[in-house]
């Protein structure tokens, strides 16, 4: 199984500028997550997906939109670059919580933001 | 609001030596914990998670401890070898909040040969 997969890797962006980040996992998970990394920091939840056609926000939404038409994909769109943006983001799926054990998160690799 | 933190941001340790890394939580209706690993260009990878209802679970290697009174949980490493160089995280479920985790900060482990 590959996991959860994030293309691009890189990438650097113009302010102003738009773009989206892909998410595909392979577990039949449904939550999926988006967070947000910066230097030093811990994750901060952008959106977040019970399931495909459901979508909420987390802490930090302001400048970006999520979408979850199929239980595999859960892209981010960045409208309009700013260089606040600029972090590295990482995508996650978990298994519904059930009150049972491991709401452990899956975790992609991460796409490195550059708004310049 | 409630808020996850780490007490140390690094830690540097003989390898060899056992390693413990501590994390404090605010919200007292936290009822599950998890710890991550995050090693360098990664995202986070899942180490081991414990319940409120527990003081102490045991991994390969690694040892989560509990105490509800004070609010603080810790991440135990025994004979800490290189490849466990990372940043480590603890996460709370925050009171079942639909599975959102909030992640403190992190703490940079180094280890030194």
């Amino acid at each position: 199984n590959a996991g959860v997969t994030q293309t691009p890797k890189f990438r650097i962006l113009k302010i102003g500028q738009s773009m989206t980040l892909q998410c595909t996992q392979d577990m039949n998970h449904n939550y999926m997550y988006w967070y947000r990394q910066d230097p030093g920091m811990g994750l901060k939840l952008i959106y977040y997906s019970v399931g495909a056609g459901i979508t909420d926000k987390g802490e930090v939404p302001n400048g970006y939109n999520v979408s979850r038409s199929t239980t595999e994909d859960f892209p981010l769109r960045l409208e309009l670059a700013a260089p606040s943006q600029t972090s590295v983001y990482f995508c996650a799926s978990s298994n519904q919580p059930t009150g049972g054990v491991n709401y452990g998160y899956t975790f992609g690799s991460g796409t490195r933001l550059t708004v310049v | 609001g409630e808020s996850v933190g780490l007490h140390l941001p690094t830690l540097s340790v003989q390898e060899g030596d056992n390693s413990i890394i501590n994390c404090a939580y605010s919200n007292s209706a936290s009822d599950y914990f998890i710890w991550y690993k995050q090693e360098s260009g990664k995202g986070p990878q899942f180490i081991i998670d414990i319940r409120s209802n527990m003081d102490k679970r045991q991994g390969q290697r690694v040892t989560v401890l509990l105490n509800k009174t004070v609010k603080h949980l810790s991440l135990q490493i025994a004979a800490t070898q290189p490849g466990d160089s990372a940043v480590y995280f603890c996460a709370d479920l925050g009171g079942g909040s639909q599975g959102n985790l909030i992640f403190g900060k992190g703490t940079k482990l180094s280890v030194k040969p």
